[in-house]
C-alpha cells in the first residue's frame, strides 16, 4: 500500500452515463498525476496538478474528460457521455516536489471502469 | 484480480535463480527512468529509478543498468522469489519535459517453483 487511494475500485457504467473518479495522494504530496492503462499497455499519462494548478493535459484528454483538485489535495476526474471506448483502468499516482527536478511517482491500486 | 497484460512478452525463470529484464526507451533526450512492477488488480509499484548521469544502480535485490548509446535499460533481480511475479514497466521522463513519465509495454515475469 503507497498510500494512495481511489475510489471506486471498480466501475460499470452504461454508455453515455457520466462516472465521477476520486484520488487522495499520499497527504504531503502537492503534485497529483492521472493515466489511463488498457490490457496489455503501460500506463498512458492524463494529465498533473501541482497543488490546485492543472499544468499539463495529454491530447488523450479528450473535452469528455475533466479532472479538477479544488484545495490541492484529493482529486476528482470526470468522464462525460462515457464510450465503451474509455473502458480502461484509471490510475492515480502522488509525487512530492524535491531538490531534485524529476520525482518518482506513487500509484494507487486504480478504478477499473467497464462501458457498456 | 483481472490480469495485467494478456499478451506481454513473458520471462519465465526458475526460483533462486536471477531475472534479467530489458527495455529499450524510446527517447534519448529522457534523463530519469523508473521500474516499476505490477501484479494483477493493482497499481504499479516503485522498484528503483536511475538517473541519466549514470550507469548502475543497485538495491536490494535489484540493480538497474543503463546504457544511453543504445537507448537500453535492464533490471536484474537476484534470487528470484514467487512474489517476483508480476508485469515490470520501465518508465523514462525528460527533464524540462513536465511531470510525464512514458511507460514501456511490460515483460510479464513468472516465476516457476
Amino acid at each position: 500500500d503507497t498510500g494512495v487511494s481511489q475510489n471506486p475500485r471498480h466501475k460499470i457504467t452504461k454508455r453515455g452515463q457520466n462516472v465521477t473518479f476520486r484520488c487522495d495522494p499520499i497527504s504531503e504530496h502537492n503534485r497529483l498525476y492521472w493515466y489511463r492503462q488498457t490490457l496489455g499497455q503501460g500506463p498512458e499519462f492524463l494529465t498533473y496538478f501541482q497543488n490546485e494548478a492543472q499544468l499539463e493535459k495529454s491530447r488523450l484528454l479528450s473535452d469528455r474528460f475533466s479532472a479538477e483538485r479544488p484545495k490541492g489535495s484529493f482529486s476528482t476526474l470526470e468522464i462525460q457521455r462515457t464510450e465503451q471506448g474509455d473502458s480502461a483502468m484509471y490510475l492515480c499516482a502522488s509525487s512530492r516536489t524535491g531538490t531534485a527536478s524529476q520525482e518518482t511517482q506513487y500509484f494507487g491500486p486504480g478504478t477499473r471502469l467497464l462501458v457498456l | 484480480g483481472e490480469s495485467v497484460g494478456l499478451h506481454l512478452p513473458t520471462l519465465s525463470v526458475q526460483e533462486g535463480d536471477n531475472s534479467i529484464i530489458n527495455c529499450a526507451y524510446s527517447n534519448s533526450a529522457s534523463d530519469y527512468f523508473i521500474w516499476y512492477k505490477q501484479e494483477s488488480g493493482k497499481g504499479p509499484q516503485f522498484i528503483i529509478d536511475i538517473r541519466s548521469n549514470m550507469d548502475k544502480r543497485q538495491g536490494q535485490r535489484v540493480t538497474v543498468l543503463l546504457n544511453k548509446t543504445v537507448k537500453h535499460l535492464s533490471l536484474q533481480i537476484a534470487a528470484t522469489q514467487p512474489g517476483d511475479s508480476a508485469v515490470y514497466f520501465c518508465a523514462e521522463n525528460m527533464n524540462n519535459y513536465g511531470q510525464n513519465f512514458v511507460f514501456g509495454p511490460g515483460t510479464r515475469l513468472s516465476v516457476l517453483p
